[in-house]
């Protein structure tokens, strides 16, 4: 069974610092990765993914992902914290692959920023 | 593109009353999931459906819960009776199978049971 674990339930950083959120993932087959970022009273919006290619993954608003094999990680990262980053991030993975199986989520960071 | 329709936004109900929920994909999309969020189990997936039919219930956690899926446009989830333990937040999400992973959430019902 896959799963997934976030390091840290919240996490602060100052604005201009950078932001680092760990994710480990487990999977018995290679995996489709994830990074969604939930603000207050709204769904979950996808941030960036890994599914094949090259490990270092760009998504949006600045945020890119290294997808590491040998230790089982995806971390995001972004250089620069805006006050607008400040929001609820799920690390997810897939085993199935394609767009029609369920994700497993990780418990959740939540993200502050400090001004 | 309206993007994925889950209505109502917020519910609150008694304790043993019928509770519906309803989800409209987005067009063109053939897979749709159903999750459940709570501050102590996090994100959990109850149910998807593939081109209308269930593939993995499995995570639907009693027999007072049931999902259907008339259409490509509809679906509902329901809770009879409710109990103050389903109180969460319920996602809608869905996604074009042939298409690279990942799925559009909704915005979430908020279930709160009294």
């Amino acid at each position: 069974a896959q799963s997934v674990t976030q390091l840290g339930s919240h996490v602060s950083v100052s604005e201009g610092a950078l932001v680092l959120l760990r994710c480990n993932y487990s999977s018995s087959v290679p995996p489709y990765l994830f990074w969604y970022v939930q603000y207050p009273n709204q769904g979950l919006q996808l941030l960036l993914k890994y599914t094949t290619g090259a490990t270092l993954v760009k998504g949006i608003n600045g945020f890119e992902a290294e997808f590491k094999k040998s230790e089982t990680s995806f971390h995001l990262t972004k250089p620069s914290a805006h006050m607008s980053d400040a929001a609820e991030y799920f690390c997810a993975v897939s085993d199935k692959g394609g767009g029609a199986d369920g994700l497993t989520f990780g418990k959740g960071t939540h993200l502050i920023i400090q001004p | 593109d309206a993007g994925v329709i889950q209505s109502p936004r917020h519910e609150v109900t008694e304790m043993g009353q019928e509770v519906t929920l309803r989800c409209k994909p987005i067009s063109g999309h053939n897979s749709l999931f159903w999750y459940r969020q709570t501050m102590m189990r996090g994100l959990e997936l109850l149910i998807y459906f593939n081109n209308n039919v269930p593939i993995d219930d499995s995570g639907m956690p009693e027999d007072r819960f049931s999902a259907k899926m008339p259409n490509a446009s509809f679906s509902t989830l329901k809770i009879q009776p409710s109990e103050p333990r389903d109180s969460a937040v319920y996602f809608c999400a869905s996604s074009l199978r042939s298409a690279s992973p990942g799925y559009t959430f909704g915005s979430g019902t908020r279930l709160t049971v009294v």
